[in-house]
């Protein structure tokens, strides 16, 4: 148990439908990232947020946003769904900005029918 | 940009079996270099890393060698166990700038009784 907690497991939607991933880092731990995890993509960083500010970007859709707040959790939202979008979704945390070693949560599985 | 090439999958290999997954990686500098293990069902688990050339990393019985002449992380372990079936990734880290960890396809491993 990395001490990341993800939810919900699995969520079902339908294309155009919007969805809110949570993801709560390890005590203590500032930074969270966000990942997607498809077939045909493989491992995909999406953002980093570190105490409540966006501090990296990477292959995120500008149909996606995600925040942290002051408790430090983390939402990612993914709006207007497309069948593509269909994945698992990984959350890590570290402790500071930019350390090496990220600590991942169990994931979210999207499916959007 | 930055990208790691690993060994396409799946490997499957009998118990006690030696393994070698191959890894390869284009980055400018001197990156970290890690090994993710992704048991079924389960996120992301640092296996080991090396942060400079020449440098060891090992756990569990793997390890592996940051060789920066020929820009590789081959991962290898003596004699697999049953339990060690699960998907390996190879990762970067870009030295210096935020956290964009950049991983590679992912390798199945099956070993088998």
């Amino acid at each position: 148990d990395s001490g990341v907690t993800q939810t919900p497991k699995h969520l079902i939607t339908a294309t155009g439908q919007r969805v809110t991933l949570r993801c709560s880092p390890r005590s203590g731990d500032l930074s969270v990232y966000w990942y997607q995890q498809s077939l045909d993509q493989g491992l995909q960083f999406l953002i980093q947020y570190y105490n409540g500010e966006e501090r990296a970007k990477g292959n995120i859709l500008e149909r996606f946003s995600a925040q942290q707040f002051p408790d430090l959790h983390s939402e990612l939202n993914l709006s207007s769904l497309e069948l593509g979008d269909s994945a698992l979704y990984f959350c890590a945390s570290s402790d500071r900005s930019r350390t090496d070693t990220q600590y991942f949560g169990p994931g979210t599985r999207l499916t959007v029918l | 940009g930055n990208s790691v090439t690993q060994m396409e999958g799946p490997v499957t290999l009998s118990e006690e079996a030696f393994l070698t997954i191959n890894c390869t990686y284009t980055a400018t500098g001197y990156p970290s270099l890690f090994w993710y293990v992704q048991y079924p069902g389960e996120g992301l688990q640092l296996l080991l890393k090396a942060t400079k050339a020449d440098d060891k990393g090992s756990n569990k019985g793997f390890e592996a060698t940051y060789r920066k002449e020929t820009t590789s992380f081959h991962l290898e372990k003596g004699s697999v166990q049953v339990s060690d079936s699960a998907v390996y990734f190879c990762a970067l880290l870009p030295r210096g700038g935020y956290q964009k960890v950049t991983f590679g396809i992912g390798t199945k491993l099956q070993v088998i009784p």
